[in-house]
């Protein structure tokens, strides 16, 4: 069965540095987008990516992140200057359809540690 | 705003036991409704989706009834397995053009042998 794969599955990062998160969707999903969760909260919705651009956004996804889609098959999620609050299990998901009744399929993870 | 309410763990079962964990929704509009499920080690995958009221998913076992008069979606199984140890998250999808999940706290689930 077709898999979203996450690369690195742990990141170490100083506070203030630049990181990039990678994720591979599956082939012939449309629709993108990127969670984390904090240790011991909820999953929280951060970005959603169709068509090479932004649809929605939360009140968490500001000017430190950007998302883009570099050629076919990458999406990645960049945090400018990382914060200790960054710390979190981040999430990738890609969908065939954005309807409602569509479900997201997500990859293992990537845990950002921030020193 | 829309959010789900997951009843809290950690559960701890004996192998064949009945499992029910409890989720209640707040939406506007008819969400679809989702069970997830986290092994230790690995992302979340899909349990489970129902897509209107009265709707059952089920899946390994696991079932869960979209109960729109109740706004609640629980989680059970007849009997579980040590397999089944996991922390399984709630979560729905708003109507029109909601298109992110809200999810759960999760509750983490304990089989013993």
């Amino acid at each position: 069965e077709p898999e979203v794969t996450q690369t690195p599955s742990h990141q170490v990062t100083q506070m203030g540095q630049e990181v990039i998160l990678r994720c591979v969707p599956i082939s012939n999903h449309l629709y993108f987008y990127w969670y984390r969760q904090i240790l011991g909260q909820k999953v929280e919705f951060l970005v959603s990516f169709y068509n090479n651009e932004i649809s929605e956004k939360s009140e968490i996804f500001d000017d430190q992140f950007s998302v883009e889609r570099p050629d076919g098959s990458n999406f990645t999620l960049k945090i400018r200057s990382t914060k200790l609050e960054d710390s979190a299990m981040y999430f990738c998901a890609s969908s065939e359809r954005d309807s409602s009744n569509q479900p997201q399929h997500f990859g293992d993870g990537t845990r950002l540690s921030i020193l | 705003g829309n959010s789900v309410t997951q009843m809290e763990g950690p559960v701890t079962l004996s192998e064949e036991a009945f499992l029910t964990i409890n989720c209640t929704y707040t939406a506007t509009g008819y969400p679809s409704l989702f069970w997830y499920v986290q092994y230790p080690g690995e992302g979340l995958q899909l349990l489970l989706k129902a897509t209107k009221a009265d709707d059952k998913g089920s899946n390994k076992g696991f079932e869960a009834t979209y109960r729109k008069e109740t706004t609640s979606f629980h989680l059970e199984k007849g009997s579980v397995q040590v397999s089944d140890s996991a922390v399984y998250f709630c979560a729905l999808k708003g109507a029109g053009n909601n298109r992110k999940l809200i999810w759960g706290l999760g509750t983490s689930l304990a089989v013993n042998p």
